[in-house]
Protein backbone atom coordinates (compact mmCIF):
# COMPACT_ATOMS: atom_id res chain seq x y z
CA UNK A 1 0.00 0.00 0.00
CA UNK A 2 1.81 3.41 -1.01
CA UNK A 3 2.03 6.02 1.27
CA UNK A 4 1.92 9.95 0.28
CA UNK A 5 4.66 10.43 -2.06
CA UNK A 6 5.91 13.78 -2.61
CA UNK A 7 8.25 14.99 -5.56
CA UNK A 8 10.87 16.61 -5.85
CA UNK A 9 12.78 15.45 -2.95
CA UNK A 10 14.81 19.00 -2.85
CA UNK A 11 14.63 22.29 -4.75
CA UNK A 12 16.75 25.03 -5.37
CA UNK A 13 15.07 28.31 -6.63
CA UNK A 14 16.18 31.89 -6.99
CA UNK A 15 14.31 34.96 -5.76
CA UNK A 16 11.01 35.86 -7.86
CA UNK A 17 11.21 32.38 -9.61
CA UNK A 18 7.84 30.12 -9.78
CA UNK A 19 7.82 26.40 -8.61
CA UNK A 20 6.05 23.85 -8.60
CA UNK A 21 5.36 20.80 -5.99
CA UNK A 22 3.49 17.60 -6.40
CA UNK A 23 2.10 15.12 -4.30
CA UNK A 24 -0.21 11.81 -5.12
CA UNK A 25 -1.62 10.95 -1.75
CA UNK A 26 -2.43 7.71 0.12
CA UNK A 27 -3.90 5.18 -1.63
CA UNK A 28 -7.87 5.45 -1.00
CA UNK A 29 -7.55 9.14 -0.04
CA UNK A 30 -9.34 12.06 -1.38
CA UNK A 31 -8.35 14.75 0.16
CA UNK A 32 -5.21 16.80 -0.15
CA UNK A 33 -3.81 19.48 2.85
CA UNK A 34 -0.40 21.52 2.16
CA UNK A 35 1.50 22.28 5.40
CA UNK A 36 5.09 24.31 5.72
CA UNK A 37 7.33 23.84 7.83
CA UNK A 38 9.95 26.53 8.56
CA UNK A 39 13.37 25.82 10.01
CA UNK A 40 13.33 24.91 14.09
CA UNK A 41 9.25 24.92 13.19
CA UNK A 42 5.67 22.82 13.58
CA UNK A 43 3.86 22.68 10.62
CA UNK A 44 2.03 25.52 9.13
CA UNK A 45 -1.69 24.82 7.37
CA UNK A 46 -1.61 26.58 3.83
CA UNK A 47 -4.66 24.97 2.42
CA UNK A 48 -6.62 21.67 1.63
CA UNK A 49 -7.92 20.28 -1.15
CA UNK A 50 -10.93 17.96 -2.04
CA UNK A 51 -13.05 17.50 -5.16
CA UNK A 52 -10.71 18.82 -7.08
CA UNK A 53 -11.56 22.65 -4.88
CA UNK A 54 -9.88 24.73 -2.68
CA UNK A 55 -11.81 24.21 0.89
CA UNK A 56 -10.28 25.96 3.41
CA UNK A 57 -6.91 28.36 3.36
CA UNK A 58 -4.84 28.95 6.17
CA UNK A 59 -3.13 32.88 6.77
CA UNK A 60 -0.96 32.63 3.62
CA UNK A 61 -0.73 35.25 0.69
CA UNK A 62 -2.04 34.30 -2.86
CA UNK A 63 1.15 33.71 -4.08
CA UNK A 64 0.34 30.56 -3.06
CA UNK A 65 -2.03 28.54 -5.09
CA UNK A 66 -2.46 24.95 -5.74
CA UNK A 67 -4.49 22.61 -7.57
CA UNK A 68 -6.00 19.05 -6.98
CA UNK A 69 -6.38 16.59 -10.43
CA UNK A 70 -9.10 14.03 -10.97
CA UNK A 71 -7.10 11.21 -9.29
CA UNK A 72 -6.94 13.25 -6.57
CA UNK A 73 -2.92 14.02 -6.87
CA UNK A 74 -1.93 17.93 -5.77
CA UNK A 75 -0.20 20.32 -7.08
CA UNK A 76 1.17 23.71 -4.64
CA UNK A 77 2.70 26.54 -6.62
CA UNK A 78 4.21 29.47 -5.49
CA UNK A 79 4.92 32.13 -7.14
CA UNK A 80 7.73 35.42 -6.58
CA UNK A 81 9.51 33.59 -4.38
CA UNK A 82 11.13 35.54 -1.31
CA UNK A 83 14.02 34.23 0.89
CA UNK A 84 11.35 33.16 3.43
CA UNK A 85 9.65 30.84 1.18
CA UNK A 86 12.18 28.51 2.04
CA UNK A 87 11.33 25.21 4.06
CA UNK A 88 10.02 22.14 3.90
CA UNK A 89 6.94 21.62 2.25
CA UNK A 90 4.38 18.75 3.64
CA UNK A 91 1.73 17.28 1.86
CA UNK A 92 -0.77 15.38 3.71
CA UNK A 93 -3.66 13.41 2.69
CA UNK A 94 -6.95 12.06 4.25
CA UNK A 95 -10.10 10.00 3.52
CA UNK A 96 -13.61 11.76 3.95
CA UNK A 97 -12.29 15.17 4.94
CA UNK A 98 -14.73 16.30 7.74
CA UNK A 99 -15.38 12.74 9.15
CA UNK A 100 -14.85 12.05 12.76
CA UNK A 101 -12.08 9.49 12.05
CA UNK A 102 -10.55 11.84 9.82
CA UNK A 103 -6.78 11.26 10.59
CA UNK A 104 -3.99 13.17 7.91
CA UNK A 105 -0.71 11.01 6.82
CA UNK A 106 1.81 13.19 5.55
CA UNK A 107 4.60 12.55 2.87
CA UNK A 108 7.96 13.37 3.02
CA UNK A 109 8.18 16.91 2.12
CA UNK A 110 9.94 18.59 -0.47
CA UNK A 111 12.91 20.59 0.81
CA UNK A 112 12.60 24.07 -0.91
CA UNK A 113 15.62 26.70 -0.71
CA UNK A 114 15.57 30.16 -2.25
CA UNK A 115 18.50 31.95 -2.63
CA UNK B 1 -8.43 30.02 18.82
CA UNK B 2 -6.85 27.15 19.56
CA UNK B 3 -3.00 26.24 20.14
CA UNK B 4 -0.27 23.88 21.56
CA UNK B 5 2.16 24.24 23.58
CA UNK B 6 5.15 22.13 23.94
CA UNK B 7 7.02 23.38 26.52
CA UNK B 8 9.87 21.59 26.41
CA UNK B 9 12.42 22.32 23.14
CA UNK B 10 14.72 19.34 23.75
CA UNK B 11 14.46 17.15 26.20
CA UNK B 12 17.86 14.90 26.52
CA UNK B 13 17.68 11.14 28.10
CA UNK B 14 19.82 8.54 28.49
CA UNK B 15 18.74 4.87 26.52
CA UNK B 16 16.29 2.82 28.57
CA UNK B 17 15.56 5.40 30.74
CA UNK B 18 11.89 6.35 30.61
CA UNK B 19 10.66 9.61 28.79
CA UNK B 20 7.70 12.33 29.48
CA UNK B 21 6.81 14.76 26.19
CA UNK B 22 4.72 17.48 27.37
CA UNK B 23 1.67 18.54 25.03
CA UNK B 24 -0.96 21.44 26.95
CA UNK B 25 -3.70 22.61 24.49
CA UNK B 26 -6.25 25.36 24.64
CA UNK B 27 -9.49 24.60 23.27
CA UNK B 28 -13.36 25.60 24.13
CA UNK B 29 -14.40 22.84 22.13
CA UNK B 30 -14.56 18.72 21.21
CA UNK B 31 -10.54 18.08 21.55
CA UNK B 32 -8.88 15.71 18.69
CA UNK B 33 -5.16 15.19 19.49
CA UNK B 34 -2.24 13.80 17.55
CA UNK B 35 0.99 13.17 18.00
CA UNK B 36 3.91 12.65 14.92
CA UNK B 37 7.05 11.93 14.68
CA UNK B 38 9.67 13.25 12.32
CA UNK B 39 13.03 11.43 11.87
CA UNK B 40 15.82 13.67 10.52
CA UNK B 41 15.51 15.13 6.64
CA UNK B 42 11.90 12.91 6.86
CA UNK B 43 8.27 13.82 6.96
CA UNK B 44 5.85 13.34 9.79
CA UNK B 45 4.99 10.08 10.75
CA UNK B 46 1.73 9.24 12.79
CA UNK B 47 2.79 7.71 16.62
CA UNK B 48 -0.76 7.94 17.79
CA UNK B 49 -4.35 9.66 18.41
CA UNK B 50 -6.91 10.88 20.59
CA UNK B 51 -10.48 10.99 19.13
CA UNK B 52 -12.64 9.16 21.77
CA UNK B 53 -13.05 6.37 24.47
CA UNK B 54 -10.31 5.78 26.78
CA UNK B 55 -8.10 8.36 28.03
CA UNK B 56 -4.78 6.37 27.87
CA UNK B 57 -3.68 5.82 23.98
CA UNK B 58 -0.96 3.43 22.88
CA UNK B 59 0.63 4.04 19.79
CA UNK B 60 3.56 2.76 17.71
CA UNK B 61 7.09 2.13 18.68
CA UNK B 62 5.88 1.51 22.38
CA UNK B 63 4.68 5.40 23.46
CA UNK B 64 1.39 6.03 24.92
CA UNK B 65 -0.05 9.43 25.25
CA UNK B 66 -2.86 10.20 28.41
CA UNK B 67 -5.70 12.86 27.71
CA UNK B 68 -6.41 14.71 30.59
CA UNK B 69 -9.03 16.90 30.27
CA UNK B 70 -9.12 18.94 33.47
CA UNK B 71 -5.60 19.45 32.82
CA UNK B 72 -5.95 20.21 28.80
CA UNK B 73 -2.47 17.83 28.29
CA UNK B 74 -1.75 15.56 25.97
CA UNK B 75 1.81 13.75 27.50
CA UNK B 76 3.67 11.45 25.71
CA UNK B 77 5.55 8.71 27.50
CA UNK B 78 7.80 5.95 26.91
CA UNK B 79 8.82 3.65 29.72
CA UNK B 80 12.32 2.89 28.25
CA UNK B 81 13.97 5.04 24.78
CA UNK B 82 16.32 3.90 22.49
CA UNK B 83 19.03 5.49 20.44
CA UNK B 84 16.63 5.25 17.23
CA UNK B 85 13.84 7.11 19.20
CA UNK B 86 15.76 10.72 18.44
CA UNK B 87 13.79 12.63 16.77
CA UNK B 88 11.52 15.76 16.61
CA UNK B 89 8.28 14.91 18.42
CA UNK B 90 5.25 17.56 17.66
CA UNK B 91 1.77 17.48 19.46
CA UNK B 92 -0.99 18.59 17.08
CA UNK B 93 -4.76 19.53 17.72
CA UNK B 94 -7.45 18.88 14.87
CA UNK B 95 -9.40 21.57 14.22
CA UNK B 96 -12.85 22.06 12.85
CA UNK B 97 -13.26 24.33 9.57
CA UNK B 98 -16.45 24.57 8.34
CA UNK B 99 -17.15 20.79 6.55
CA UNK B 100 -13.08 19.85 7.38
CA UNK B 101 -10.20 19.62 9.45
CA UNK B 102 -6.97 21.32 9.49
CA UNK B 103 -4.39 20.27 12.02
CA UNK B 104 -2.42 23.15 14.68
CA UNK B 105 0.82 21.85 15.25
CA UNK B 106 3.02 22.71 18.22
CA UNK B 107 6.70 24.11 17.92
CA UNK B 108 7.95 20.37 18.40
CA UNK B 109 10.37 18.52 21.37
CA UNK B 110 13.70 17.39 20.19
CA UNK B 111 14.25 13.73 21.97
CA UNK B 112 17.82 12.78 22.12
CA UNK B 113 19.09 9.76 23.31
CA UNK B 114 22.22 9.39 24.66
CA UNK B 115 24.31 5.85 24.90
Amino acid sequence: DAGVTQSPTHLIKTRGQQVTLRCSPKSGHDTVSWYQQALGQGPQFIFQYYEEEERQRGNFPDRFSGHQFPNYSSELNVNALLLGDSALYLCASSLLAGAFTDTQYFGPGTRLTVL
Amino acid sequence: AQSVTQLDSQVPVFEEAPVELRCNYSSSVSVYLFWYVQYPNQGLQLLLKYLSGSTLVKGINGFEAEFNKSQTSFHLRKPSVHISDTAEYFCAVRVRMDSSYKLIFGSGTRLLVRP
